[in-house]
């Protein structure tokens, strides 16, 4: 148990629909990553956050958009989802920005009909 | 830019027989390499990170790396293969700019035990 937790575990939803995906970090870390897990497209970074503030964004797409509250917890919003957004969507946590050790949650499967 | 390539995304070893995961990466800045298991319906799990220092690192389940700068490799060994040992494995790269400490990893390669 890696200490960061991710709910729910698995979607399904419709095409059009919006989701949200939770993470809650690892006690003390300020940083959270989001990674999407697909079989065309392995896995890609999508953003990250460090005490609240975007920190840096990777393959995401305009569609989707995250946020981490002050609690430090975050979520990753998807919108208008299409069917190739089907894919496992992992939370990391680390304690600063520098390098640090990426503690990854379970995943959330997300199905997409 | 990184980047991250791992040869062989199947590879099948007998049970006590050597295991070798191969890893090349490229990097503008020195890297800090990881890599990370992945078991079925499971998330990711660290193996074992180099930062600096010694290039040989040793990680949890008997997996160990060596980091050459040369070769820009990072292979994954373990001198004894278990059927406990299968699973997907991923070696991932880390490199700062400026806080932008996103991993790039690698396509994975699944490792599969032959009792």
């Amino acid at each position: 148990d890696s200490g960061v937790t991710q709910t729910p575990k698995h979607l399904i939803t419709a095409t059009g629909q919006r989701v949200t995906l939770r993470c809650s970090p690892r006690s003390g870390d300020l940083s959270v990553y989001w990674y999407q897990q697909s079989l065309d497209q392995g896995l890609q970074f999508l953003i990250q956050y460090y005490n609240g503030e975007e920190r840096a964004k990777g393959n995401i797409l305009e569609r989707f958009s995250a946020q981490q509250f002050p609690d430090l917890h975050s979520e990753l919003n998807l919108s208008s989802l299409e069917l190739g957004d089907s894919a496992l969507y992992f939370c990391a946590s680390s304690v600063g920005s520098y390098q640090e050790t990426q503690y990854f949650g379970p995943g959330t499967r997300l199905l997409v009909l | 830019a990184q980047s991250v390539t791992q040869l062989g995304s199947h590879v099948s070893v007998s049970e006590g027989a050597l295991v070798l995961l191969r890893c090349n990466y490229s990097s503008s800045v020195p890297p800090y390499l990881f890599w990370y298991v992945q078991y079925p319906n499971q998330g990711l799990q660290l193996l074992l990170k180099y930062t600096t220092g010694a290039t040989l690192v040793k990680g949890i389940n008997g997996f160990e790396a060596e980091f050459k700068k040369s070769e820009t490799s990072f292979h994954l060994t373990k001198p004894s293969a278990h059927m406990s040992d299968a699973a997907e494995y991923f070696c991932a790269v880390s490199a700062s700019n400026f806080g932008n400490e996103k991993l790039t990893f690698g396509t994975g390669t699944r490792l599969t035990i032959i009792p």
